[in-house]
């Protein structure tokens, strides 16, 4: 079956442009979760989202960075006037529900370059 | 706050040799411990899981963990490594508690050699 999918899959920005990632989440999967994989900061969660209840956004670094899920299932991560120190690889995981011992399910991720 | 550390940043093994990637976590409360692997230019895929139970998990590709508790430890190990296990690896926690994130290590580089 399809696992979870991202989309770019490179994306090459200037700094102070926005930009906007895509993650579609394995299909009945109702909880989603959005990371960021960069050197030195090893793997970083940013936010979660849980069928219709209000998203834990405690892990976005700044208010630069929402995120927004449609219809309970794609969501878009949005880095509003982009940084360098943006660049990195955004992973996308989605689980079957927000009970802890579900496995999360990793798309390929997005890498991120801010020139 | 919940932290896991991974104890060498690099590892490298020859074929056939015992593979031993270090986790510890730190936690008053045991939490629910995962490995994650991670190919070139890949997503992270899940190696293995203990969350209730046994203390020793069996994983896919041959991987196990057990998990101490006294140690505060999850130790992941494989007999006898492979070329095609040469990737990076992520211990992560999640605590017992509905809606909380993964708290990854920074990951431990596996090289294997012929």
């Amino acid at each position: 079956g399809a696992g979870v999918s991202q989309s770019p899959s490179n994306k090459v920005t200037e700094k102070g442009k926005d930009v906007e990632l895509r993650c579609d989440p394995i299909s009945g999967h109702t909880a989603l979760y959005w990371y960021r994989q960069s050197l030195g900061q090893g793997l970083e969660f940013l936010i979660y989202f849980q069928g219709n209840s209000a998203p834990d956004k405690s892990g976005l670094p700044s208010d630069r960075f929402s995120a927004e899920r449609t219809g309970g299932s794609v969501s878009t991560l949005t880095i509003q006037r982009t940084q360098q120190e943006d660049s990195a690889v955004y992973l996308c995981a989605s689980s079957l529900g927000g009970v802890s011992t579900d496995t999360q399910y990793f798309g390929p991720g997005t890498r991120l370059t801010v020139l | 706050a919940q932290s896991v550390t991974q104890l060498g940043s690099h590892v490298s093994v020859s074929e056939g040799a015992l593979v031993l990637l270090r986790c510890n976590y730190s936690s008053s409360v045991p939490p629910y411990l995962f490995w994650y692997v991670q190919y070139p230019n890949q997503g992270l895929q899940l190696l293995l899981k203990y969350t209730t139970g046994a203390t020793l998990v069996k994983g896919i590709n041959g991987f196990e963990a057990e998990f101490k508790k006294s140690e505060t430890s999850f130790h992941l190990t494989k007999p006898s490594a492979h070329m095609s296990d040469a990737a990076e690896y992520f211990c992560a926690v999640r605590m017992n508690q509905a809606g909380t994130a993964l708290i990854f290590g920074k990951g431990t580089t596996l090289s294997v050699s012929s």
